[in-house]
């Protein structure tokens, strides 16, 4: 089992929809939660952290359950420019490292 | 302005050949990671570095070599020994002890003719 899995997708969405991902996490012991936007040939960049009460950005929201260890990431009133691939990434303090899922591909259609 | 750059955003690698991607930064970071990025897969890290002349290997290490002279700069060698270069490399870097956040250069495409 991979220590974090995502839906690889791509999620065909059309402007305006709500949509959410799932990322699982294998280590119990991991700490800090993140997604992290990619576009195409480009560099990952931060977009939110997750933490454990949940936490929303304008039309982005993550929460976090610890005890089905999986994070997930809400988008609502999609946008064109969401269009991109939404990686899931996990820290553990022990290893003090970070873990990356898969990423899920979003393609947001007008 | 501060950041992490590499270079070149293309390269192409001949039969047999070494190849050397440069990563360098002004950030004052501590630690400098490698990591590879294969079409439609997330990041696996090939080397990092948490201080001047160490460095680790990561999950992914055979067929590739750095160093860490500087702590501005982090080569990674692509060598003939990878037999399946071609993937897209992100060079990374994190201040302090904690490496919850990376900062990430904007990318090698490596290509094998």
């Amino acid at each position: 089992r991979k220590e974090v899995e995502q839906d690889p997708g791509p999620f065909n969405v059309p402007e305006g929809a709500t949509v959410a991902f799932n990322c699982t996490y294998s280590n119990s012991a991991s700490q800090s939660f993140f997604w992290y936007r990619q576009d195409c040939r480009k560099e990952p960049k931060l977009l939110m952290s997750v933490y454990s009460s949940g936490n929303e950005d304008g039309r982005f929201t993550a929460q976090l359950n610890r005890a089905s260890q999986y994070i997930s990431l809400l988008i609502r009133d999609s946008k064109l420019s969401d269009s991109a691939t939404y990686l899931c990434v996990v820290y553990n303090n022990a290893g003090n490292m970070l873990t990356f899922g898969g990423g899920t591909r979003l393609m947001v259609k007008p | 302005d501060g950041g992490i750059t590499q270079s070149p955003k293309y390269l192409f690698r001949k039969e047999g050949q070494n190849v050397t991607l440069s990563c360098e930064q002004n950030l004052n970071h501590d630690a400098m990671y490698w990591y590879r990025q294969d079409p439609g897969q997330g990041l696996r890290l090939i080397y990092y570095s948490q201080i001047v002349n160490d460095f680790q290997k990561g999950d992914i290490a055979e067929g590739y070599s750095v160093s860490r002279e500087k702590k501005e700069s982090f080569p990674l060698t692509v060598t003939s020994a990878q037999k399946n270069p071609t993937a897209f490399y992100l060079c990374a870097s994190s201040m302090g002890q904690s490496n919850e956040k990376l900062f990430f250069g904007s990318g090698t495409q490596l290509s094998v003719l």
